[in-house]
């Protein structure tokens, strides 16, 4: 089975531009959480969304969004792009929203 | 305010020996604990989890992990450690109530020497 999958594994982007992370979750699973980690830290929880609703959010800017569609994959949207927002962004999805989350490999942005 | 704490940053063993990674957490409710391990450039993979019942608990690759509620920790041991398991060790808090988060800690680096 395919496990929970992320697009693009890298990415460059300039400040002030806009970036759009995606966000395959295991096949039944109806969950899935975004987490942000900066290099030498732990992850830090964004967003979780379940059934399509935003269920939590962390403590980060507005620039910061995200949805989920009727498949359950997701999207993570950064605006304004920031050098601070150089990380690897970790989607994990489960089965619900109490569940144990699964998490992809992550995508490594680097903001130039 | 929830929180987790790794006190170690770096923890170099021989390959064969024993392992302990340290973790405390500050949380005002029955906790949901988890160990998981990041190898260079990957994902997090699960090692074990706690919800509730036997305070010590098995997981994959040979580790385990006790649960401590008066000392606020859940340490991750291994008897001999191989040189594969090199990697990056977060512990973290499952936050039960509202938002289903997770609190991780800033991470213990395991080097293995051959």
């Amino acid at each position: 089975d395919a496990g929970v999958t992320q697009s693009p594994t890298h990415l460059i982007k300039t400040r002030g531009q806009h970036v759009t992370l995606r966000c395959s979750p295991i096949s039944g699973h109806k969950s899935v959480s975004w987490y942000q980690q900066v290099l030498g830290q732990g992850p830090q929880f964004i967003f979780q969304y379940y059934e399509k609703e935003e269920r939590g959010r962390g403590n980060f800017p507005d620039r910061f969004s995200a949805r989920q569609f009727p498949n359950y994959s997701s999207e993570l949207n950064v605006n304004a792009l920031l050098l601070g927002d150089s990380a690897l962004y970790l989607c994990a999805s489960s089965l619900a929203d109490s569940g144990t989350p699964t998490f992809g490999s992550g995508t490594r942005l680097t903001v130039v | 305010a929830q929180s987790v704490t790794q006190p170690d940053i770096h923890i170099t063993v021989s390959e064969g020996a024993s392992l302990e990674l340290r973790c405390n957490y500050s949380y005002g409710a029955t906790p949901y604990l988890f160990w998981y391990v990041q190898s260079p450039g990957q994902g997090l993979q699960l090692l074990l989890k706690y919800f509730s019942g036997d305070t010590l608990v098995q997981g994959i690759k040979g580790f385990e992990a006790e649960f401590k509620r008066s000392q606020s920790s859940f340490n991750l041991r291994k008897p001999s450690v191989h040189w594969s398991d090199a990697a990056e060790y977060f512990c973290a808090v499952g936050l039960t109530s509202g938002t289903y988060k997770y609190i991780f800690g800033t991470g213990t680096r395991l080097k293995v020497l051959a």
